[in-house]
């Protein structure tokens, strides 16, 4: 059975970067069968894609985001990062990592962590 | 900022049937599969359909989804108080190169 968790630092300043893991058990990141991604939601509104990663050659971003947004996997402990840069009150969100299908039936999203809030505060 | 544009509410009593819209755009809806997430309260959200009308294993008959054209549809039948949720459809957008989601649609039970 696929896992996947999220960790965070929590509580962040403005303009820091924020750093997120994913941990993955029932898989490996480096398979390349998959699209790890980021998904993120403010508070009692809606899901916003964020970005995928499936190999060093194969990463796509949100172009709301891209400039500010790095998705990378450490094999050596089956991790998926997110590293957000220059963060505002507008990047307070639960953040979800989740692995998505790319196949004949199209692109979605099978496995979702349980998220991790980050919260832009002063 | 989604491009996907849902219905906010829906609501009908238990046992009946509750249909779900979801219109986009031919870089989107028009040329990809849809997928369907349910979003229980507080919870993360789950893989309902893909491919357009295909269940993952696990979830009952009771969801059904369609598409044309550059529109899809989610419905549920024999409607329980657990279905009370978020609905959300999802397809990749070839002029954005990512993934959009739907705006979101709380279905309630009366």
């Amino acid at each position: 059975q696929v896992q996947l968790q999220e960790s965070g630092p929590g509580p962040v300043k403005p303009s820091q970067t924020v750093s997120l893991t994913c941990t993955v058990s029932g898989d490996s990141v480096n398979s390349g069968n998959y699209y790890w991604s980021w998904i993120r939601q403010p508070a009692g509104k809606g899901l916003e894609w964020i970005g995928r990663f499936r190999s060093s050659w194969n990463i796509n971003y949100n172009p709301s985001l891209k400039s500010r947004v790095t998705i990378s996997i450490d094999t050596s402990r089956n991790h998926v990062s997110l590293k957000l840069s220059s963060v505002t009150a507008a990047d307070t969100a639960v953040y979800y990592c989740a692995r998505a299908v790319d196949s004949w039936s199209g692109y979605y999203a099978d496995y979702w962590g349980q998220g991790t809030l980050v919260t832009v505060s002063s | 900022q989604s491009v996907l544009t849902q219905t906010p509410s829906a609501s009908e009593t238990p046992g009946q049937r509750v249909t779900i819209s979801c219109s986009g755009s031919s870089s989107n809806i028009g040329t990809n599969t849809v997928s369907w997430y349910q979003q229980l309260p507080g919870t993360a959200p789950k893989l309902l359909i893909y491919g357009n009308n295909q269940r993952p294993s696990g979830v009952p008959d009771q969801f059904s989804a369609s598409k044309s054209g550059t529109s899809a549809s989610l419905a549920i039948s024999g409607l329980q108080s657990e279905d009370e949720a978020d609905y959300y459809c999802a397809a990749w957008d070839d002029s954005l190169n990512g993934y959009v989601f739907g705006t979101g649609t709380y279905v309630t039970v009366l």
